[in-house]
């Protein structure tokens, strides 16, 4: 089985702009969920979706959304950059309904300037 | 709020010799499920060993082995016969097995092998 699949794996944007990044999860796994890493946060949870609904948000501005589409497919958008969204953006996928462990991609490494 | 602490920043090992990395959470919850990931220089999360809460028995996964001390909330990861390739960041992680399930991770611990 192909493991998750990020696109792209590094991306430099000016800052007011905005990014999509793209996470293909394993085939079958119905959940998705990102997270932003950075040196001074850690690892902090931005969202999860699941057959296409956002089943839980974190703490971050509305800046950051997202989406799921029908084949599990998702992405996140980050609109209006601020130097502060410099990071490694970590996408994870799950197989089902209940909560189990989550199988990460290589991250997308956004920078900011 | 469910939060995980590592208190250990950086750690290092002898090849060939055991470490142990500390982990303790906080939760209200009673059923949950607690993972060690592993983070090398590629960036990649790798799962190396998860527990579920509700089992007594302590998971094992070759030479990476935890003690669950669920009324403590501690969930230790040890390595045994570490080899050069263990050297990587180390995440501790909890998730709720029902509700509020993102997955918490604790700030990590980064693992030096000698040689």
């Amino acid at each position: 089985k192909a493991g998750v699949t990020q696109t792209p794996r590094y991306l430099i944007k000016t800052r007011g702009q905005q990014v999509t990044l793209s996470c293909s999860p394993i085939s079958g796994h119905r959940s998705v969920s990102w997270y932003q890493q950075t040196p001074g946060q850690g690892l902090q949870f931005l969202f999860e979706y699941f057959s296409e609904t956002q089943r839980n948000k974190g703490n971050f501005p509305g800046r950051f959304s997202g989406r799921q589409f029908s084949n599990s497919r998702s992405e996140m958008n980050v609109s209006t950059l601020e130097l502060g969204d410099s990071a490694l953006y970590l996408c994870a996928s799950s197989p089902g309904t209940r909560n189990t462990e989550a199988f990460f991609g290589q991250g997308t490494r956004l920078t900011v300037v | 709020a469910q939060t995980v602490t590592q208190s250990q920043p950086e750690m290092s090992v002898q090849e060939a010799e055991t470490v142990t990395l500390s982990c303790t959470y906080d939760t209200s919850e009673s059923d949950y499920y607690l993972f060690w990931y592993k983070q090398p220089p590629s960036r990649q999360m790798i799962l190396v060993i998860r527990q579920e809460a509700y089992k007594q028995q302590n998971a094992t996964e070759n030479r990476f082995s935890v003690n669950f001390q669920k009324a403590a909330k501690s969930f230790s990861l040890k390595i045994s016969d570490s080899q050069l390739g263990d050297a990587a960041m180390y995440f501790c992680a909890y998730r709720a097995r029902y509700n509020n399930n993102d997955m918490r991770f604790g700030a990590g611990t980064r693992l030096t092998v000698k040689p």
